[in-house]
């Protein structure tokens, strides 16, 4: 069965500093990377996702990731978090069939101002 | 609005009453999941439906839970005889075909929140 995990369960950063977020997956075969956030009191949006090609992806708001399969991972990164980026952040597989999504248990960043 | 729409938003019911959940996908969206999210943790699997097929049933959702998709557009989760472990956040998502066999990342709805007491 497929598993997510991901490192912190809560980062706290000061504004301007760099973000990185840990996730690994454990499904072998052909997967595809999702990262979703989720802002206080709103739903699930999704931040970037990896099909195939490129390994670093670039998402919205200025937030990318790197695919590395040999490690099994999709690290997400940020250069410079603004308050505005305090949510809850999930990293999600499938694979390439289609099926469920399953996600990790999410990673709380608070950004102080 | 063309997002995937959930209601009740919230539900407050009482231990060992039934209640029932609604989501209206996006409308070309053929697949519709069901997860579960409780405070501080990711979503988990219930189910998911292919048009009106369930395809998969997590071993969360006990024989008090089940999950229709009539006519492959919008889809009820029912649970009986609610207990108190239920009280979670109810996420409804859908996704398609990208048109190369694969499918799209899901798109969630609000999720309906369900108290019970």
């Amino acid at each position: 069965a497929q598993s997510v995990s991901q490192h912190n369960h809560h980062v706290i950063l000061s504004e301007a500093a760099s973000l990185e977020l840990g996730c690994n997956y454990s499904y072998g075969g052909t997967v595809n990377l999702f990262w979703y956030v989720q802002y206080p009191g709103q739903h699930l949006q999704l931040l970037l996702k990896y099909f195939s090609g490129d390994p670093l992806v670039k998402g919205i708001k200025g937030f990318e990731a790197e695919f590395i399969k040999s490690k099994f991972s999709f690290n997400l990164r940020k250069p410079s978090v603004q308050w505005s980026d305090t949510a809850e952040y999930f990293c999600a597989v499938n694979h390439n069939y289609g099926q469920n999504f399953v996600f990790g248990p999410g990673t709380r960043l608070s950004v102080l101002p | 609005d063309t997002g995937v729409s959930q209601n009740p938003r919230h539900k407050i019911t009482k231990r060992g009453q039934n209640v029932t959940f609604r989501c209206d996908p996006i409308s070309e969206h053929n697949r519709l999941y069901w997860y579960r999210q409780t405070l501080g943790q990711g979503p988990e699997f219930l189910t998911y439906f292919q048009n009106e097929a369930q395809l998969e049933k997590s071993r969360l959702l006990s024989d008090r839970f089940s999950a229709e998709r009539p006519k492959g557009s919008f889809s009820t989760l029912e649970i009986q005889r609610t207990e108190q472990g239920d009280s979670a956040m109810y996420l409804c998502a859908s996704s398609s075909t990208a048109g190369t066999g694969t499918y799209t990342e899901a798109f969630f709805g609000q999720g309906t929140r369900l108290t019970v007491v």
